[in-house]
């Protein structure tokens, strides 16, 4: 089993829509989170981070984190067809090992 | 700030050559990190580096081999290539100085290797 779990897609939406991208973790040493997007045959930009429990909110971006059930989720709202890419979680040991986990990324097709 | 440079962008080798690929992190940024991005695997930790020593390694061959120097620019070497070899290769630099501390990875554009 993988430590972090991403359904693949691909999620197609129409322009609009809020898309809701999650993740699921298995080890709760995982303390700090991150979402990356990433455009064809580009490297991944980074969206947001957080380290707390709770919803933290950008724009149209909103990242929540429930720790107590290993879940974090990505929330856009107003899709736009130029947020077509893939989404990938990412998550970080606090201390320890400083490398980054991704899940295997949610491609996302905002339909015009 | 100028983001994270990577070169060569595409390079095209063949199994047995060996690779060096370069990255320059964002200006004032120590730390790098390599990573490894393929459709089936997906994006997996190669090493990371600090003020030129290793810090951290995932769980890749020998074959597998890098080095940063003193400006912070890092090359990442591949010896022996093999065809699952190809995959884009990509750059992250952080500015977190402590281990242990949050950062957060900002990426380059990556190199994309083929191994024919």
């Amino acid at each position: 089993q993988k430590e972090v779990e991403q359904d693949p897609g691909p999620l197609s939406v129409p322009e609009g829509a809020i898309v809701s991208l999650n993740c699921t973790y298995s080890n709760s040493a995982f303390q700090y989170f991150m979402w990356y997007r990433q455009y064809s045959r580009k490297g991944p930009e980074l969206l947001m981070y957080t380290y707390s429990s709770g919803n933290k909110e950008d724009g149209r971006f909103t990242a929540q984190v429930d720790k107590s059930s290993k879940y974090i989720s990505l929330f856009i709202r107003d899709s736009q067809p130029s947020d077509s890419a893939t989404y990938l979680c990412a998550m970080i040991f606090l201390t320890g090992r400083r490398a980054l986990t991704f899940g295997s990324g949610t491609r996302l097709q905002v339909q015009p | 700030k100028a983001g994270v440079t990577q070169t060569p962008r595409y390079l095209i080798k063949t199994r047995g050559q060996q690779v060096t690929l370069s990255c320059s992190p964002i200006s004032g940024h120590r730390s790098v990190s390599w990573y490894q991005q393929t459709p089936g695997q997906g994006l997996q930790f190669l090493f990371e580096y600090f003020s030129e020593t290793q810090r951290n390694k995932g769980n890749f061959p020998g074959r597998f081999s890098g080095r940063q120097f003193s400006n912070s620019r890092s090359e990442m070497n591949v010896s022996t290539l093999e065809l699952g070899d190809s995959a884009l290769y990509l750059c992250a630099s952080s500015s977190t100085e402590k281990r242990g501390s949050t950062d957060t990875q900002y990426f380059g554009p990556g190199t994309r290797l083929t191994v024919l």
